[in-house]
C-alpha cells in the first residue's frame, strides 16, 4: 500500500513565523503535491512538483514555497506565516504515467493555526 | 474561478436509500473525472473515476454518470451506508494521465440510520 506520511498532524504557529510542512512517501512515485483544504473552497492546489528538484506552481502559491532534494521528501516553507494560512494541509503523491490513471494517494493532513 | 463545482454543500439521505451526488465543470477540457472520499481528519481517498470516452462506470455499489455535452458528472451510491457519511469530491484533469487534478468544493454526505 502506497504510504504518505506527513510529520506534522497539528501545528500551532505565530503571525510571521517560518513554517515547515514536511511529507515522505514510500512508492518511489515521481510526482508530489500539496494542496490546502478549506470549507466551501475544496482542495486548492499550491504548488507540485514532478521530479527532483523541479517545481511548479499551482493554483494559489503566493506565500508558499517548496522544495524537492529527494525524490521522497516533498516540503511546504510558509516564509512568513498569516492568519489566513490557517488550514487543514495536504500532501499527495502520484506515479507519473498512464498505466496508474490519475490516481493520487494523499497523507491525512496538517492543521495549521497561524495566531 | 471555479471550474469545477459541486453545488450542494450538504445532503442527507436514508439509510439503504440512494445517494446521488453532483458535480458540474466549465472547462471544456476536462476529460478524465474521478471521486474522492474524505473522512475528517484523514486524507482523501480514491473511490471510483471515468474517462470521457464513456458515460457510465461502475464499482460495486458506486457508479459515475457522465453527461459531457451537460459538462455534468454525478456519482450514484445503492444502498446508501452509515459508512459512506464523508465529504465527497469531484475532480477533473485535461486528460488520462495528467499529473494536475482540479477539484470541486466538495459535498457533505450524511446517511441517516
Amino acid at each position: 500500500d502506497v504510504k504518505v506520511t506527513q510529520s506534522s498532524r497539528y501545528l500551532v504557529k505565530r503571525t510571521g513565523e517560518k513554517v515547515f510542512l514536511e511529507c515522505v512517501q514510500d512508492m518511489d512515485h515521481e510526482n508530489m503535491f500539496w494542496y490546502r483544504q478549506d470549507p466551501g473552497l475544496g482542495l486548492r492546489l499550491i504548488y507540485f512538483s514532478y521530479d527532483v528538484k523541479m517545481k511548479e506552481k499551482g493554483d494559489i502559491p503566493e506565500g508558499y514555497s517548496v522544495s524537492r532534494e529527494k525524490k521522497e521528501r516533498f516540503s511546504l516553507i510558509l516564509e512568513s506565516a498569516s492568519t489566513n494560512q490557517t488550514s487543514m494541509y495536504l500532501c499527495a503523491s502520484k506515479r507519473t504515467g498512464l498505466a496508474s490513471g490519475n490516481t493520487i494517494y494523499f497523507g491525512e493532513g496538517s492543521w495549521l493555526t497561524v495566531v | 474561478d471555479q471550474q469545477v463545482k459541486q453545488n450542494s454543500p450538504s445532503l442527507s439521505v436514508q439509510e439503504g436509500r440512494i445517494s446521488i451526488l453532483n458535480c458540474d465543470y466549465t472547462n471544456s477540457m476536462f476529460d478524465y473525472f474521478l471521486w474522492y472520499k474524505k473522512y475528517p481528519a484523514e486524507g482523501p481517498t480514491f473511490l471510483i473515476s471515468i474517462s470521457s470516452i464513456k458515460d457510465k462506470n461502475e464499482d460495486g455499489r458506486f457508479t459515475v454518470f457522465l453527461n459531457k455535452s451537460a459538462k455534468h458528472l454525478s456519482l450514484h451510491i445503492v444502498p446508501s451506508q452509515p459508512g459512506d457519511s464523508a465529504v465527497y469530491f469531484c475532480a477533473a484533469s485535461p486528460n488520462f494521465g495528467n499529473e494536475k487534478l482540479t477539484f470541486g468544493t466538495g459535498t457533505r454526505l450524511t446517511i441517516i440510520p
